[in-house]
């Protein structure tokens, strides 16, 4: 069964560096979302992607965020200047239709 | 600001007993309806998604969806210690795939 990956598993970066998030959505999907979750709290919506660009964004994805299909198969989120509040499970979801989304395992990112 | 309440729980169930879940939304213009499962330190799985008012069934699992109250649940028949999870309810609005979740209501089947 398909399925989209995410690298890294867990990333620790010290705070004002920048990172990069990997995804590799289900190859035949059309949209693609990044949503995150601090510990203990919910999941929420940063942004998502369609037929090469973003297509919503939420406050939270702001001037330090950015995202990117590099090719034909993956999307990354990047974060230019980390901070603290950053640190949280950052979630990859692909969708062929736009409505039901399939969740990536997750990046784990730490800012320390 | 679109509002997705869950009573967070522990909702305690005996293994084969039906666990009833709940979740309200804000949002009237809400359109599609979704129920994850999420493990600890996992990600969400989707589990059953609803569009219509009324029930749908998927194996020991059903959604309903009451849009005049702007309510929706899941059923779980036959519990069992693997469905122990954290259940989250997600919707998305008109013209929207952006997906707002709830807190989640954390579920134990006792064996």
């Amino acid at each position: 069964e398909p399925e989209v990956t995410q690298t890294p598993s867990h990333q620790v970066t010290q705070m004002g560096q920048e990172v990069i998030l990997h995804c590799v959505p289900i190859s035949n999907h059309l949209y693609f979302y990044w949503y995150r979750q601090i510990l203990g709290q919910k999941v929420e919506f940063l942004v998502s992607f369609y037929n090469n660009e973003i297509s919503e964004k939420s406050e939270i994805f702001d001037d330090q965020f950015s995202v990117e299909r590099p090719d034909g198969s993956n999307f990354t989120l990047k974060i230019r200047s980390t901070k603290l509040e950053d640190s949280a499970m950052y979630f990859c979801a692909s969708s062929e239709e736009g409505d039901t989304q399939y969740f990536g395992p997750g990046t784990r990112l730490t800012v320390l | 600001q679109k509002e997705v309440e869950q009573n967070s729980g522990p909702l305690s169930v005996p293994e084969g007993a039906i666990a009833s879940l709940n979740c309200t939304y804000s949002d009237r213009g809400s359109q599609s309806f979704f129920w994850y499962r999420q493990y600890s330190g996992k990600s969400p799985e989707l589990i059953m998604f609803i569009y219509s008012n009324g029930d749908k069934e998927d194996g020991r699992f059903t959604a309903q969806l009451n849009k005049a109250s702007q309510y929706v649940s899941l059923l779980i028949r036959d519990s069992q210690p693997s469905d122990s999870a954290t259940y989250l309810c997600a919707v998305s609005g008109a013209g929207s795939y952006q997906l707002t979740f709830g807190k989640g209501t954390k579920l134990s089947v006792i064996p």
